[in-house]
C-alpha cells in the first residue's frame, strides 16, 4: 500500500523554466510534508517542508504548495538550473508514538542547458 | 547544523558474514533514529525505528533477527547484518530527527555488497 505517490518517474525541464513535481497522498493522517533531493550514492538532502496548517512554502528557488483536500503536493523550482538535476522524494509523517516518514517513489529531474 | 555522520560508505562481504553499519548524529541528539534501505530505481523503505534505550521497531516484512538494530546512546544508532546473503546488497541509509517536527536528516549511505 504505497501511501505517498509520486505519478511521474522523470521529468525534464529546459534551464531557466519552471520545474513543477507532484506528489499525492492517501493517508488524511499525515501532517507534515518534506521534500528531498538526492544524488546517486548519497543520502537524501532536505530541501523544504510544510505543514497541514499552511498550504504554501517559499524558500529561494523552492515553493511547496499543499492542497489537503485533494491530498496532493508539488514543488515549484524557478528558475531550474543543471544542478537541479538529481532525484527528488516527497515523504510525509504524522505523530503515531513516534514520527514515522514516508517516502514517495521519487521523480528524476532532468534540467537541460 | 542537524549533521548525520554514516560509516562505511561502501563495503564488500562474503556471503555468511556479518556486518555493521554506524549511525552517528553529530550536533545533536537523537532519541530516534531510522534506517532506510534503498532498491536501484525505488523508493527509500524504512526498515525500522530505532529508539535509544530500547528495542527498535521493525517494519513489517524486515527481519529483526537478520537486521540488528542498537541504539547505544543519543547520538549512535548501529544496524548489524547478519549472515549476509547477495540479495542483502543494497544501499542501507539511517536518519536523525532532532526533535520534534522536525526534517529527517540522512547520512550518506552505505553501499553493502555481498558476494
Amino acid at each position: 500500500d504505497q501511501q505517498v505517490k509520486q505519478n511521474s518517474p522523470s521529468l525534464s525541464v529546459q534551464e531557466g523554466r519552471i520545474s513543477i513535481l507532484n506528489c499525492d497522498y492517501t493517508n488524511s493522517m499525515f501532517d507534515y510534508f518534506l521534500w528531498y533531493k538526492k544524488y546517486p550514492a548519497e543520502g537524501p538532502t532536505f530541501l523544504i517542508s510544510i505543514s497541514s496548517i499552511k498550504d504554501k512554502n517559499e524558500d529561494g528557488r523552492f515553493t511547496v504548495f499543499l492542497n489537503k483536500s485533494a491530498k496532493h503536493l508539488s514543488l515549484h523550482i524557478v528558475p531550474s538550473q543543471p544542478g537541479d538535476s538529481a532525484v527528488y522524494f516527497c515523504a510525509a509523517t504524522y505523530y503515531s508514538g513516534t514520527y514515522k516518514y514516508i517516502f514517495g517513489t521519487g521523480t528524476r529531474l532532468k534540467v537541460l542547458a | 547544523g542537524a549533521v548525520v555522520s554514516q560509516h562505511p560508505s561502501w563495503v564488500i562481504c562474503k556471503s555468511g558474514t556479518s556486518v555493521k553499519i554506524e549511525c552517528r548524529s553529530l550536533d545533536f541528539q537523537a532519541t530516534t533514529m531510522f534506517w532506510y534501505r534503498q532498491f536501484p530505481k525505488q523508493s527509500l523503505m524504512l526498515m525500522a525505528t530505532s529508539n535509544e534505550g530500547s528495542k527498535a521497531t521493525y517494519e513489517q516484512g524486515v527481519e529483526k533477527d537478520k537486521f540488528l538494530i542498537n541504539h547505544a546512546s543519543l547520538t549512535l544508532s548501529t544496524l548489524t547484518v547478519t549472515s549476509a546473503h547477495p540479495e542483502d546488497s543494497s544501499f542501507y541509509i539511517c536518519s536523525a530527527r532532532d526533535g520534534g517536527e522536525s526534517p529527517l536528516h540522512f547520512g550518506n549511505g552505505t553501499r553493502l555488497t555481498v558476494t
